[in-house]
């Protein structure tokens, strides 16, 4: 079946700091990936997205390549922001299983600090 | 402004009871989705519906039910029978059930059940 590891928070980094969150998964076919970020208290918004392999998807700063040879989906920003503190998921949709259902990953936390 | 409403925002309920949570989009989407979030744990399917008149369940269906009478609306029910019902309710939608269409959000409901 399909699964999507990201790595465990929660991260804690200084204003202006280099921001990676790693995100590998697993899909039967070829999936489309995503980040989704949720501010707390709200629902998700859409980050960024890729649907094949080597696409960048960037958005705000962000920036996530699709690596099929590694199968990872890792984001990363230069410099983070107060406001960028947050909960980000990164998701995958596979018509594999015969559904394009969003297989998420657990979610990592994220606080900037000034 | 198009996009998808979740009322109320937080709701209360004594155990045995039935409650319904409200999802109503105006962006003229054909695919719409109910999922769970608990802490820890990432966002979980429970229903979802390709079109009008259809809908299908997703990982953890039981103790919940849905309707798709209009294409706008698609309503959850949480019953008596849901074991564990307190969480964070989120609805969703896509333009259609098609890989690589990404899902926008609502704002969600937490339900508290005591």
């Amino acid at each position: 079946g399909n699964s999507v590891t990201q790595m465990e928070g929660p991260v804690t980094l200084s204003e202006e700091a280099f921001l990676t969150i790693n995100c590998t998964y697993t899909a039967t076919g070829y999936p489309s990936l995503f980040w989704y970020v949720q501010y707390p208290g709200e629902g998700l918004q859409l980050l960024l997205k890729a649907t094949k392999a080597d696409d960048k998807g960037s958005n705000k700063g962000f920036e996530a390549t699709y690596r099929k040879e590694t199968t990872s989906f890792h984001l990363e920003k230069g410099s983070v922001q107060v406001s960028d503190s947050a909960v980000y998921f990164c998701a995958l949709s596979d018509s594999g299983a015969g559904s394009y259902q969003l297989t998420f990953g657990k979610g990592t936390k994220l606080s900037v600090i000034p | 402004d198009g996009g998808i409403t979740q009322s109320p925002k937080y709701l209360f309920r004594k155990e045995g009871q039935n409650v319904t949570l409200s999802c109503e989009q105006n962006l003229n989407h054909d695919a719409m989705y109910w999922y769970r979030q608990d802490p820890g744990q990432g966002l979980r399917l429970i229903y979802y519906s390709q079109i009008v008149n259809d809908f299908q369940k997703g990982d953890i269906a039981e103790g919940y039910s849905v309707s798709r009478e209009k294409k706008e609306s698609f309503p959850l029910t949480v019953t008596s029978a849901q074991k564990n019902p307190t969480a964070f309710y989120l609805c969703a939608s896509s333009i259609s059930w098609d890989r690589g269409n990404e899902q926008y959000f609502g704002p969600g409901t937490r339900l508290t059940v005591t």
